[in-house]
C-alpha cells in the first residue's frame, strides 16, 4: 500500500543548528512527494514538492529536501534553524490522480534558544 | 487571493446534534478535498470533488457523514448525530486542474461534548 512514514514524532534542535526531518515512503512507481508545515492553529502550508527530476528540491524559508529512490526517502533539511520554524512538519505522497495526498503522522519540531 | 476559507473556525456541539462545516475554495480551483485531523490518527483523507462532482469518498465514515458541493464556490461537510469521537479539526483544501499543490484552509475545530 502507498504510505508515508515519519519515524520521529518529535525533534528538538537549538536555534542556528542544522536540521533533518526524516520521511520514508512506500510507493509503486515514481512518487510525487511533498513537505507541508503546520503552525499552531493554522492549516497546512506547502514547503516544497518533488516531481520526477532533480532529486534535490528547494523550498521556502531555506528548506530543501532530497529524494532517494534507493532508500525510499525524502528527508527535509535546513542549514540553520530559526525559532520561527517551531511547527509540525508533514511529509506526503500523491496517491491518486487529481492530487489526492496521503500524509505521514507528522514531526513536531521544537527549537530551543 | 483570500485562500481557502473555512467556517466556522470553532464549533462546540452536543452529542447527537448535527454539525455542518463550510468550505470556500480558491476561486478558479476545480478540486476540493476534505481531511480530518486528530492527535491519534493524524491527517485522514475523507473525500474530494472535481468540478463539483464527487470523485472519491473512500475515507468517509459510512454513517452520519456526508459531503456536498452544490456549486463551484463552496462545499459542505455534514455530520449527523455527532459523537465525541467526531471531535477533530476538519481541513478543506483546493487545487487547480493543472497544478499539483493542495492549498489548505485553516480548518474547523469541532468539539462534541
Amino acid at each position: 500500500a502507498q504510505s508515508v512514514t515519519q519515524p520521529d514524532a518529535r525533534v528538538t534542535v537549538s536555534e542556528g543548528a542544522s536540521l533533518q526531518l526524516r520521511c520514508k515512503y512506500s510507493y509503486f512507481g515514481t512518487p510525487y512527494l511533498f513537505w507541508y508545515v503546520q503552525y499552531p492553529r493554522q492549516g497546512l502550508q506547502l514547503l516544497l514538492k518533488y516531481y520526477p527530476g532533480d532529486p534535490v528540491v528547494q523550498g521556502v524559508n531555506g528548506f530543501e529536501a532530497e529524494f532517494s529512490k534507493s532508500n525510499s526517502s525524502f528527508h527535509l533539511r535546513k542549514a540553520s534553524v530559526h525559532w520561527s520554524d517551531w511547527a509540525v512538519y508533514f511529509c506526503a505522497v500523491r496517491t491518486g490522480g487529481n492530487n489526492k495526498l496521503t500524509f505521514g503522522q507528522g514531526t513536531v519540531l521544537s527549537v530551543i534558544p | 487571493n483570500a485562500g481557502v476559507i473555512q467556517t466556522p473556525r470553532h464549533k462546540v456541539t452536543g452529542k447527537g446534534q448535527e454539525a455542518t462545516l463550510w468550505c470556500e475554495p480558491i476561486s478558479g480551483h476545480s478540486a476540493v478535498f476534505w481531511y480530518r485531523q486528530t492527535i491519534v490518527q493524524g491527517l485522514e483523507f475523507l473525500t474530494y470533488f472535481r468540478n463539483q462532482a464527487p470523485i472519491d469518498d473512500s475515507g468517509m465514515p459510512k454513517e452520519r457523514f456526508s459531503a456536498q458541493m452544490p456549486n463551484q464556490s463552496h462545499s459542505t461537510l455534514k455530520i449527523q448525530s455527532t459523537q465525541p469521537q467526531d471531535s477533530a479539526v476538519y481541513l478543506c483544501a483546493s487545487s487547480c486542474n493543472s497544478g499539483n499543490t493542495l492549498y489548505f484552509g485553516e480548518g474547523s475545530r469541532l468539539i462534541v461534548v
